[in-house]
């Protein structure tokens, strides 16, 4: 299965501190993507990062890519309440037309 | 306005009845999907079309049938509910077939008693 394992499943941290969150993968890929999925809400993408990309930024989140690990961290700097959510990568397989998402790790900002 | 919209946000049934999902997309993307999440939030793709066509059929019993009348329409029929159906189904699109960023809707969640 190609499906993205994230870890941890839970992460509790205050306000201020960074969070990072990671996501292993079984097979080659296209692109990983992130999201965030609100209480109660549908899923917003975050982020994408290419098989050929090694780092990315956009805002407080920073994007790493492992290809030879087959393994991608976000990392969030300087944690809101308002970042509490669950986040869930995705990866597209070399050669798929979907989008397969890891089983989430949900993050707890307190105040 | 919401570019991903499904009807309805709820949905309680009895086992055995048959309900639909509607979802329309406004931002005149090619591709549109139907993934189940399940209650420990594990999110699976059903279904894809492309232009009307289907493309992506993820081994789901044949009581769910999808139907595109045209790109921006993609519905999720199922017949004779069972308990395990019971889940959110999110509806989703893409500029194209190729997986880029997916734009979902606020998911439908469907309880069967």
């Amino acid at each position: 299965s190609q499906q993205g394992e994230e870890d941890p499943q839970a992460l509790s941290i205050q306000e201020g501190e960074n969070a990072t969150m990671n996501c292993s993968y079984k097979t080659s890929i296209n692109n990983l993507q992130w999201y965030r999925q609100n209480s109660g809400r549908g899923l917003v993408h975050l982020i994408l990062i290419r098989s050929n990309e090694r780092e990315k930024h956009s805002g407080r989140l920073r994007v790493t890519l492992d290809t030879s690990k087959k393994s991608s961290s976000l990392l969030i700097t300087a944690s809101r309440a308002a970042d509490t959510a669950s986040y869930f990568c995705a990866t597209d397989a070399s050669g798929s037309e979907k989008l397969v998402f890891g089983k989430g790790t949900k993050l707890t900002v307190n105040p | 306005d919401t570019a991903v919209s499904q009807t309805p946000k709820y949905l309680v049934t009895q086992m055995g009845n048959d309900k639909s999902i509607k979802c329309e997309q406004n931002l005149g993307h090619d591709t549109m999907y139907w993934y189940k999440q399940d209650s420990k939030k594990f999110l699976k793709i059903m279904f894809s079309y492309n232009n009307k066509e289907l493309i992506i059929n993820e081994t789901v019993p044949n009581r769910f049938s999808p139907k595109s009348p045209d790109k921006a329409h993609l519905n999720l029929h199922i017949n004779s509910l069972e308990l395990g159906d019971s889940a959110v189904y999110f509806c989703a699109s893409s500029q194209g077939r190729k997986t880029g960023e997916l734009f979902f809707g606020e998911g439908s969640r469907l309880t069967v008693l």
